[in-house]
């Protein structure tokens, strides 16, 4: 079953909108998530590492106030795009570390832009 | 640099054969682990095996195998039997070691690799 979910799993919003993104780890602590962005047919590019109870570590690129990540809990990541537009739709995946040997995704946010 | 290079956008494999999808990566760190994972149209990151950069025996996994020729810097994924369920597209993926620590680092992705199975 699956591990990491996330919330919802497709958002469609106005341009200049916010939208909130939830990824959770099931039955497990992860004091640290990662936050990527996907386009078709493209590899995984990651956004930014979210750690439990300090501030996200963001990639070179990523707009921080752009992109809101806040690790409230041991179980709870969430992303938030602030005054989305269009060229911010993508598809967003969160992921979790279990262990050395395993790293968990979460089934992926499909956002579009209006 | 480029740390992880899958060369083949594309793979085709007919239904029961076996397929093989490439994968070599750059590191200067002895320590590291690599993965594959699996991501079929839905856009789920399926987990299918996992080899560290110290482990002597090559991972396996029911019908997933991985390769690895750690002199070569290659980690391929060989699927045995293939089933019209295997298409999709795949991805390697390289975690290296952050710090002397245990913490984990974050994945560098390949470009990835679409696997489609012909009946």
């Amino acid at each position: 079953g699956a591990v990491v979910s996330q919330h919802p799993s497709r958002v469609i919003c106005k341009s200049g909108t916010s939208v909130k993104i939830e990824c959770r780890s099931l039955d497990f602590q992860a004091t640290t998530m990662f936050w990527y962005r996907q386009f078709p047919k493209q590899s995984l590019m990651l956004m930014a590492t979210s750690n439990e109870g300090s501030k996200a570590t963001y990639e070179q690129g990523v707009e921080k106030d752009k992109f809101l990540i806040n690790h409230a809990s041991l179980t709870l990541s969430t992303l938030t795009v602030t005054s989305a537009h269009p060229e911010d739709s993508s598809f967003y995946i969160c992921s979790a570390v279990l262990g050395v040997e395993t790293q968990y995704f979460g089934p992926g946010t499909r956002l579009l832009v209006l | 640099a480029q740390k992880i290079t899958q060369t083949q956008p594309g793979m085709f494999v007919q239904e029961k054969e076996a397929v093989t999808l490439d994968c070599t990566y750059d590191t200067s760190d002895q320590s590291y682990g690599l993965f594959w994972y699996k991501q079929p149209s839905s856009g789920e990151m399926i987990f299918l095996i996992y080899q560290g950069s110290y482990d002597e025996q090559n991972a396996t996994e029911g019908r997933y195998s991985l390769n690895f020729q750690k002199a070569r810097k290659s980690a391929n994924l060989v699927i045995s039997a293939s089933q019209l369920g295997d298409s999709a597209m795949y991805f390697c993926a390289m975690r290296e070691r952050v710090g002397r620590g245990t913490s984990y680092g974050k994945l560098t992705f390949g470009q990835g690799t679409i696997l489609t199975v012909h009946p």
